[in-house]
């Protein structure tokens, strides 16, 4: 059982345009981390968010935490190709606990 | 600076051979991780070290075994290798206080044949 959904699990777009990728729970974390990885490397973390409600923007990429803490969304604004690569929530529930969703893997064509 | 190092990089093995998987960091992290990656599956938790001398069972450790030989250096064993063990492993490390904020290696690929 996934504690951690993402969706879509797959997303190929043109250049330019805007998407959203969602993680959800029916649990509660205390905070959420998106990652970005690309072939043959290991996960980059991009932002952690712990509030409820919390918007944080990373250039052209916007985070929010679900009210309750439960889900996740990451849209990208005006794609490009270096934004293409698989992406993972992971959420947190105390000290060493951390679950990973199962990813979506983003393709922005040229 | 190399952050978190793995190797190898690439190894296949027969069913039933043993081998070590050998991660170290230069980045003075008290916890380590070694997660598997499987497609579709997302990264899974084998074993975890939140500090030297220690070491806990994360959510798939069967047919696994680790060492936390000192702050640097944590190794993950397979006594004998089985084909469900197919998979991309990583060792990844962290800062007590910030648990999901994790860096990763760059993987080993194991194929078992």
């Amino acid at each position: 059982t996934q504690l951690l959904e993402q969706s879509p699990q797959f997303l190929s777009i043109q250049e330019g345009e805007n998407l959203t990728v969602y993680c959800n729970s029916s649990s509660v974390f205390s905070s959420l981390q998106w990652y970005r990885q690309e072939p043959g490397e290991g996960p980059v973390l991009l932002v952690t968010v712990v509030t409820g409600g919390e918007v944080k923007k990373l250039k052209r990429l916007t985070f929010q935490f679900g009210d309750a803490r439960k889900d996740s969304s990451l849209h990208i604004t005006a794609a490009q190709p270096g934004d293409t690569g698989l992406y993972l929530c992971a959420g947190g529930r105390g000290a060493q606990k951390l679950v990973f969703g199962q990813g979506t893997r983003l393709t922005i064509n040229p | 600076n190399a952050g978190v190092t793995q190797t190898p990089k690439f190894q296949v093995l027969k069913t039933g051979q043993s081998m070590t998987l050998q991660c170290a960091q230069d980045m003075n992290h008290n916890s380590m991780y070694w997660y598997r990656q499987d497609p579709g599956m997302g990264l899974r938790l084998i074993y975890y070290s939140a500090s030297e001398g220690t070491t806990d069972k994360g959510e798939v450790p069967n047919g696994y075994n680790v060492s936390r030989l000192n702050k640097r250096e944590f190794s993950l064993r397979l006594e004998s290798a089985a084909p469900s063990q197919t998979s991309v492993y990583f060792c990844a490390t962290g800062v007590r206080g910030a648990p999901g904020e994790l860096f990763f290696g760059e993987g080993s690929r194991l194929t078992v044949l």
